[in-house]
C-alpha cells in the first residue's frame, strides 16, 4: 500500500519559474490538502479539497493554485516562484471524518528551493 | 485565533531517560488535541490524540493528557529508545465549524545510546 506519494522530493527553481508538485493517494480518501513547513512556523495549510472538483483556500494560499480532477490526485502549482516559497511541502489526505477528527495521512514531503 | 506553542528543541536524551515535550494551546471552546511524529525521511503520522478534557491519549509507550485548566497536552514517555529519535508536532483542531488542524513548530528529539 503506497499511501500518499509526493513527487519530486527535491526541486530547485529560479525566481519566476513555474512548477507543479504532484500528490497521489491510493486509499480512496476524499479529503486532500497541502501544507508548507517553515522553520519556526510549524505546518501551515495552503489549499485543501473535500472531493473531486471541489477546492478551497487554507491559511496561506497566495502564489499557489490547485485542482482536483480525480479522487486520487491533488497537484499544487506554483505559477511564478518566489524565494519566499522556499519550503518543505507536505500533502495529506484522509476520509472526511478523518479531516474532522484530525487524523491525516501525510506524504514524505517535497523540499523546494527558489533562488 | 487558534495557536499551539511547543517547547523548543532540539532535545537530546540518553537511552532509557524520561521524556517530556511541552505543548500548550490557545483555542476557543473545546478543541481536539494531537501529537504527530515524523521519523527521518518519512511523512508525519498520527501518534496519539485526545478529544476532551482529562482524556489520555497513548501509543507506543507515549502518553499525553488533555489538561483544560492549564491548556496543555504534554507528551511523555518513561524510557526512550534510539528508535524514538524523530520530530514531534503538537496540533489542535477546534470543534467549531469546519476548522482545520493548527500545528506547533515541532520539536526534534535525538536519543543517544
Amino acid at each position: 500500500n503506497a499511501g500518499v506519494t509526493q513527487t519530486p522530493k527535491f526541486q530547485v527553481l529560479k525566481t519566476g519559474q513555474s512548477m507543479t508538485l504532484q500528490c497521489a493517494q491510493d486509499m480512496n480518501h476524499e479529503y486532500m490538502s497541502w501544507y508548507r513547513q517553515d522553520p519556526g512556523m510549524g505546518l501551515r495549510l495552503i489549499h485543501y479539497s473535500v472531493g473531486a472538483g471541489i477546492t478551497d483556500q487554507g491559511e496561506v494560499p497566495n502564489g499557489y493554485n490547485v485542482s482536483r480532477s480525480t479522487t486520487e490526485d491533488f497537484p499544487l502549482r506554483l505559477l511564478s516562484a518566489a524565494p519566499s516559497q522556499t519550503s518543505v511541502y507536505f500533502c495529506a489526505s484522509s476520509y472526511p471524518q478523518g479531516a474532522n477528527t484530525g487524523e491525516l495521512f501525510f506524504g514524505e514531503g517535497s523540499r523546494l528551493t527558489v533562488l | 485565533g487558534n495557536s499551539v506553542t511547543q517547547m523548543e528543541g532540539p532535545v537530546t536524551l540518553s537511552e532509557e531517560a524520561f521524556l517530556t515535550i511541552n505543548c500548550t494551546y490557545t483555542a476557543t471552546g473545546y478543541p481536539s488535541l494531537f501529537w504527530y511524529v515524523q521519523y527521518p525521511g518519512e511523512g508525519l503520522q498520527l501518534l496519539l490524540k485526545a478529544t476532551k478534557a482529562d482524556d489520555k491519549g497513548s501509543n507506543k509507550g507515549f502518553e499525553a493528557t488533555y489538561r483544560k485548566e492549564t491548556t496543555s497536552f504534554h507528551l511523555e514517555k518513561g524510557s526512550v529508545q534510539v528508535s524514538d529519535s524523530a520530530v514531534y508536532f503538537c496540533a489542535l483542531r477546534s470543534n467549531f465549524g469546519n476548522e482545520k488542524l493548527t500545528f506547533g513548530t515541532g520539536t526534534r528529539l535525538t536519543i543517544i545510546p
